[in-house]
């Protein structure tokens, strides 16, 4: 079966950076996106890896290793605003985005 | 990057009613549509995909009789709820792609049935 599994909620400080994982099982894969969702918003996007390695954005960085089914997303200089959900999903075979539930980022002054 | 609008965006209406929420890709051509729906607290969830100009595919568990999808033009799907009741009260998000690439989500409508 297809899934995405990463933690249910996380909670850092202002300023720190943050690391959230996200594994995947998907039937064939053609990249993982990440977004982020504040509360009674739509989900935006973040970044779309579908090679190894880190792809850098500002102040948000996304990972990706396609042998392990694994990605995570970095966030650094942690601010306020950054207090949100952040959805993995995978993109399978027939390109259609496989969501895992979402964490829960809490960040504190 | 491509936007995908919503209308209405909150909508409040009586049990028993229908109500039919808009999705359009404003500088694009939306190849595939797509209907999430969420709960508070809880990640999308797919109701449907649909194919301009053929008939949507409903993931298993959603009635289609009650959630219509029409995708009748390039730019246009619309999700009808109908003979609503307060358990149909949700977000309701959908969500555009032109052919095989990154899917852009519009900003959602809040459905509130009494």
């Amino acid at each position: 079966g297809q899934n995405i599994d990463q933690p249910t909620e996380m909670t850092a400080t202002e300023g720190a950076i943050v690391q959230i994982n996200c594994t995947y099982q998907t039937s064939g894969f053609n990249g993982l996106f990440w977004y982020q969702q504040h509360a009674g918003e739509a989900p935006t996007f973040l970044s779309y890896n579908v090679l190894d390695g880190l792809e850098e954005k500002g102040r948000f960085s996304s990972f990706l290793s396609r042998s392990k089914g694994y990605s995570y997303l970095l966030l650094k200089e942690l601010q306020m605003k950054d207090s949100a959900s952040y959805l993995c999903a995978g993109l399978d075979s027939n390109y259609q985005l496989i969501w895992g539930a979402g964490t829960k980022l809490i960040i504190k002054p | 990057g491509a936007v995908v609008s919503q209308h209405p965006s909150r909508v409040i209406c009586k049990s028993g009613t229908s109500v039919k929420i808009e999705c359009r890709s404003l500088d694009f051509q939306a190849t595939t549509m797509f209907w999430y729906r969420q709960f508070p607290k809880q990640s999308l969830m797919l109701m449907a995909t649909s194919n301009e100009g053929s008939k949507a595919t409903y993931e298993q568990g959603v009635e289609k009789d009650k959630f219509l999808i029409n995708h009748a033009s390039l730019t246009l799907s619309t999700l009808t709820v109908t003979s609503a009741h307060p358990e149909d009260s949700s977000f309701y998000i959908c969500s555009a792609r032109e052919r095989e690439s990154e899917q852009f989500f519009g900003p959602g409508t809040r459905l509130t049935v009494l």
